[in-house]
């Protein structure tokens, strides 16, 4: 499809283990994000990609978290030792227009029993 | 300070009638971007409408309008003839600085309930 596609859409696992999430944004879109969106909030920011490299990393809550884009594509969001509180949706969204619009993926739902 | 502010959790309309649902911001920089997105239960947030600081006309797309009222820092969504479709949260956001690339900041959201 022409949209931002990220995979799992859903994903269960048990406290301590390690995730990643894929996004693969829209075609020649050079921007991506990645937000986190807990039960009953707006999307929280997370990590913004320009090309390959992290242009704004300051929404990671700890190092547990980290984001690559190894060749200004396709991007993985790793989470290391999760934790119940890593719950929520996280949505993946990429963006070309002038004004800044982000295009948003249908995001991956995280659950840590 | 909350950058973006929606003061209203959840909004009940009547099917054809107009809502406004409420959005104020807290910004220094003179360049800045508001956007309205709607998420329906399926979960994808779909993009409505955008309105840059230096526009000088509120920026319509549809039955969607945005009352942009610079001075009091608002930026109020209006949807006119509201649809049974139109029922999901609304999120506003800003992006501070220049046009480009750069993250958007989200309301906490409002959920639009339409009845027949």
């Amino acid at each position: 499809g022409a949209g931002v596609s990220q995979t799992p859409s859903n994903k269960v696992t048990e406290k301590g283990k390690y995730v990643e999430l894929r996004c693969d944004p829209i075609s020649g879109h050079t921007a991506l994000y990645w937000y986190r969106q807990s039960l009953g909030q707006g999307p929280e920011f997370l990590i913004y990609f320009q090309g390959t490299g992290a242009a704004d990393d300051s929404g990671l809550p700890n190092d547990r978290f980290f984001a690559v884009r190894p060749e200004g594509s396709v991007s993985t969001l790793k989470i290391q030792r999760t934790e119940r509180g890593d719950s929520a949706v996280y949505l993946c969204a990429s963006s070309f227009h002038k004004t800044g619009e982000l295009f948003f993926g249908e995001g991956s739902r995280l659950t840590v029993l | 300070a909350q950058k973006i502010t929606q003061t209203q959790p959840g909004m009940f309309v009547q099917e054809k009638e107009a809502v406004t649902l409420d959005c104020t911001y807290d910004t220094s920089d003179p360049s800045y971007g508001l956007f309205w997105y709607k998420q329906p239960s399926s979960g994808e947030m779909i993009f409505l409408i955008y309105q840059g600081s230096y526009d000088q006309q509120n920026a319509t797309e549809g039955r969607y309008s945005l009352n942009f009222q610079k001075a009091r820092k608002s930026a109020n969504l209006v949807i006119s003839a509201s649809q049974l479709g139109d029922s999901a949260m609304y999120f506003c956001a800003m992006r501070e600085g220049p046009s480009g690339y750069s993250t958007l900041t989200f309301g906490k959201g409002t959920m639009l309930l339409v009845s027949p």
